[in-house]
């Protein structure tokens, strides 16, 4: 079970907004990678790859987001939230399956 | 660049089957995993499951005793049925892609449009 708080966030443009994702098991593997990814869908879009494996940036994501965490407790962080960053935010564990997303935080512009 | 497009019905009836495919183009669909993931209106996502080929593939445990997926490489297709379908199954379906590059998985990298699948008499 991924739970994310809040579910929905206000945030004036420049400021910086923070999202957390717990689970109900470590999504730390033996290997040593922990499992947890976060995703972005705008208003009318399909989702896309914002952050995996914790804290890595996929290609083309903007440096302002950033992920941290350990074990069941991770966090998306955006440094000075833009109007384009509108839209709801998801993480997702692959330890196990079935994968699962976490409920969703829409983040709105003030 | 890797483009995928999902088609279907978009209206079926109770306790039919729901048959989507899913195509791929500008690259092959051989050595990623393919997933189904849903979003029914206003909430949020559900991982249905993926196929790497045609004896791997692993499915939601809530969806399994319904879903079959398969791949068509000459078609570079990947589908998706689910049987006996309830309005409960009335959603966007999206298909993504997931691959293994220098030992780093990347879930859901590519993702379709999506096509909405009605369930209704």
């Amino acid at each position: 079970l991924m739970t994310q708080t809040p579910l929905s966030l206000s945030v004036t443009p420049g400021q910086p907004a923070s999202i957390s994702c717990k689970s109900s098991q470590s999504l730390l593997q033996s290997n040593g990678k922990t499992y947890i990814y976060w995703y972005l869908q705008k208003p009318g879009q399909s989702p896309h790859l914002l952050i995996y494996e914790v804290s890595n940036r996929f290609s083309g994501v903007p440096d302002r987001f950033s992920g941290s965490g350990s074990g069941t407790d991770f966090t998306l962080k955006i440094s000075r939230v833009e109007a384009e960053d509108v839209g709801l935010y998801y993480c997702l564990q692959t330890i196990q399956i079935p994968y699962t997303f976490g409920q969703g935080t829409k983040l709105e512009i003030k | 660049q890797v483009q995928l497009q999902e088609s279907g019905p978009g209206l079926v009836k109770p306790s039919e089957t729901l048959s989507l495919t899913c195509t791929v183009s500008g690259g092959s669909i051989s050595g990623y995993y393919w997933n189904w993931i849903r979003q029914p209106p206003g909430k949020g996502l559900e991982w249905i499951g993926y196929i790497f080929s045609s004896a791997d593939t692993n499915y939601n445990p809530s969806l399994k005793s319904r879903v079959t997926m398969s791949l068509d490489a000459p078609k570079n297709q990947i589908s998706l049925k689910l049987n006996s379908v309830t309005a409960a199954d009335t959603a966007v379906y999206y298909c993504a892609r997931a691959r293994w590059l220098q030992q780093i998985y990347y879930p859901f990298d590519i993702w379709g449009q999506g096509t909405l699948a009605t369930v209704s008499s």
